[in-house]
C-alpha cells in the first residue's frame, strides 16, 4: 500500500488531454513539493515535473503539473502514442523521514 | 553529460548480503549539491527509496530498512555502493541507483538522473 494514492490506471485517444491524480496528507502533499516520474516499459523512471509544476529538461510543454493541498495532479494534452508509460508521483514525507511514492498509474493510449 | 550504471550480482542467496556499486561517469561524486540515492523496484510494483549518500559520507535510510542497510561512497573510483544484509524474497526487485540535487539555487530536489537499473532475485 503506497504512502501517495493515485489511480491503477488511465486512458485517452491521441490528441485528448488526460489528468492523473496524486492524493497525500499533510506531511507529505501538504508540506513539500511534488515531483512526477515517467516510466516507459522496460527502462528506468525519468524525471518529468519538479517542484509541484516545473518542467524537466527536454520535457514537451505538453506535460503540466500542480498542486493544491495535500493533491497534485500531472495533465498531458494532446496525448500521443508515445506518452503511453506509467507514471508516478513523489514527495519526502516529514513523518516518515523518507521519500514516499505512489502506487503508479499504467497509461494507455487507446 | 552524467551517466549511472549499476553492478553486482543478480542472484542473492536468502539470509546473505546483497552489495552492489553504482559508477558515476561524466561528472564528479564528490559535488556537496547532490545526494546520491538507492531506490528499488519489485516486480510489478511502485517504487522505494532505501536511502542515499551525501557531503561525502553523510547517510539518509528509510527508516524500515535501516537496520539493515549500508550506503558508503569511494571519491578515488567516482562510486558509491549498497549493501543490504539478511536478504529474503521481499528484496528480490530491480535496483537503481539516482542523482538528486540539494534543492538550494538550480539544484533540482528530485531524482534528475537514473542508472538503468539491475535485477537482483533473492532466492537459493
Amino acid at each position: 500500500q503506497s504512502v501517495l494514492t493515485q489511480p491503477p490506471s488511465a486512458s485517452g485517444t491521441p490528441g485528448q488531454r488526460v489528468t492523473i491524480s496524486c492524493s497525500g496528507s499533510s506531511s507529505n502533499i501538504g508540506s513539500d513539493a511534488v515531483n512526477w516520474y515517467q516510466q516507459l516499459p522496460g527502462t528506468a523512471p525519468k524525471l518529468l515535473i519538479y517542484s509541484n509544476n516545473q518542467r524537466s529538461s527536454g520535457v514537451p510543454d505538453r506535460f503540466s503539473g500542480s498542486k493544491s493541498g495535500t493533491s497534485a495532479s500531472l495533465a498531458i494534452s494532446g496525448l500521443q502514442s508515445e506518452d503511453e508509460a506509467d507514471y508516478y508521483c513523489a514527495a519526502w514525507d516529514n513523518s516518515l523521514n523518507t521519500w514516499v511514492f505512489g502506487g503508479g498509474t499504467k497509461l494507455t493510449v487507446l | 553529460q552524467l551517466q549511472l550504471q549499476e553492478s553486482g550480482p543478480g542472484l542473492v542467496k536468502p539470509s546473505e548480503t546483497l552489495s552492489l556499486t553504482c559508477t558515476v561517469s561524466g561528472g564528479s561524486i564528490s559535488s556537496s549539491n547532490y545526494n546520491w540515492d538507492w531506490i528499488r523496484q519489485p516486480p510489478g510494483k511502485s517504487l522505494e527509496w532505501i536511502g542515499n549518500i551525501y557531503d561525502i559520507g553523510r547517510t539518509h535510510y528509510d527508516p524500515s530498512l535501516k537496520s539493515r542497510v549500508t550506503i558508503s561512497v569511494d571519491t578515488s573510483k567516482n562510486q558509491f555502493s549498497l549493501k543490504l544484509r539478511s536478504v529474503t524474497a521481499a528484496d528480490t526487485a530491480v535496483y537503481y541507483c539516482a542523482r538528486h540535487g540539494s534543492g538550494s539555487g538550480s539544484f533540482v530536489r528530485a531524482f534528475d538522473i537514473w542508472g538503468q537499473g539491475t535485477m537482483v532475485t533473492v532466492s537459493s
